[in-house]
């Protein structure tokens, strides 16, 4: 079964510090590129990052650009996302994501894991 | 940035209704427009792909067309599970870029 599963999440100080981690099965993870997307209480989806299979050529948001860090290691079938100064406003769910082959779209979600940034 | 609006926001509709939900791009995006359904307390599923491919497995009643920068999903005939929250998202740039989405409510 072709599965992803985050884990990570947490209740966070402002300004502090939080690892997510994305396990993946059931496919040959090394050859697809894979996303963070977050969904604030309440609110809409929000894109978060990207990282290609091929070349791990990376993209983020504007939103987390300079403090969020997205990396992958196909020997362990996991993806990753560091956070760092953590802000109220990333208080969200993050789901990890599979881009499929076509038109980027994301085929694969995982079940989400729950970040809290709050003194 | 690309800027997505959805319409309407929310609608009431009953089951067998045919809806219709549409997305305009605020710039041409191609076919990069993927529309995704999520129930409350799960992960969004994919739908339809590069604006009119049906995801495998998605039930026939599902479609997309586009017209320029415009982009529609039917629903030809509402079943009860369709009672949703649905969202388009354009990967033709980044960031990539969501619709505010559409909850569709029970009539």
């Amino acid at each position: 079964e072709v599965q992803l599963v985050e884990s990570g999440g947490g209740l966070v100080q402002p300004g502090g510090s939080l690892r997510l981690s994305c396990a993946a099965s059931g496919f040959t993870f090394s050859t697809y590129s894979m996303n963070w997307v977050r969904q604030a209480p309440g609110k809409g989806l929000e894109w978060v990052s990207y990282i290609r299979a091929s070349d791990s050529t990376i993209y983020y948001a504007d939103s987390v650009k300079g403090r969020f860090t997205i990396s992958r290691d196909n020997a362990k079938n996991s993806l990753y996302l560091q956070m760092n100064g953590l802000r109220a406003e990333d208080t969200a769910v993050y789901y990890c994501a599979r881009v499929g082959p076509k038109s980027y779209a994301m085929d694969v979600w995982g079940q989400g894991t729950t970040v809290t940034v709050s003194s | 940035d690309i800027q997505m609006t959805q319409s309407p926001s929310s609608l009431s509709a009953s089951v067998g209704d045919r809806v219709t939900i549409t997305c305009r791009a605020s710039q041409s995006i191609s076919s990069y427009l993927n529309w995704y359904q999520q129930k409350p307390g799960k992960a969004p599923k994919i739908l339809i792909y590069a604006a009119s491919s049906l995801q495998s497995g998605v039930p026939s009643r599902f479609g997309g067309s586009e017209s320029g920068t415009d982009f529609t999903l039917t629903i030809i005939s509402l079943q009860p599970e369709d009672f949703a929250t649905y969202y388009c998202q354009q990967t033709y740039s980044t960031p990539w870029t969501f619709g505010q989405g559409t909850k569709v409510e029970i009539k």
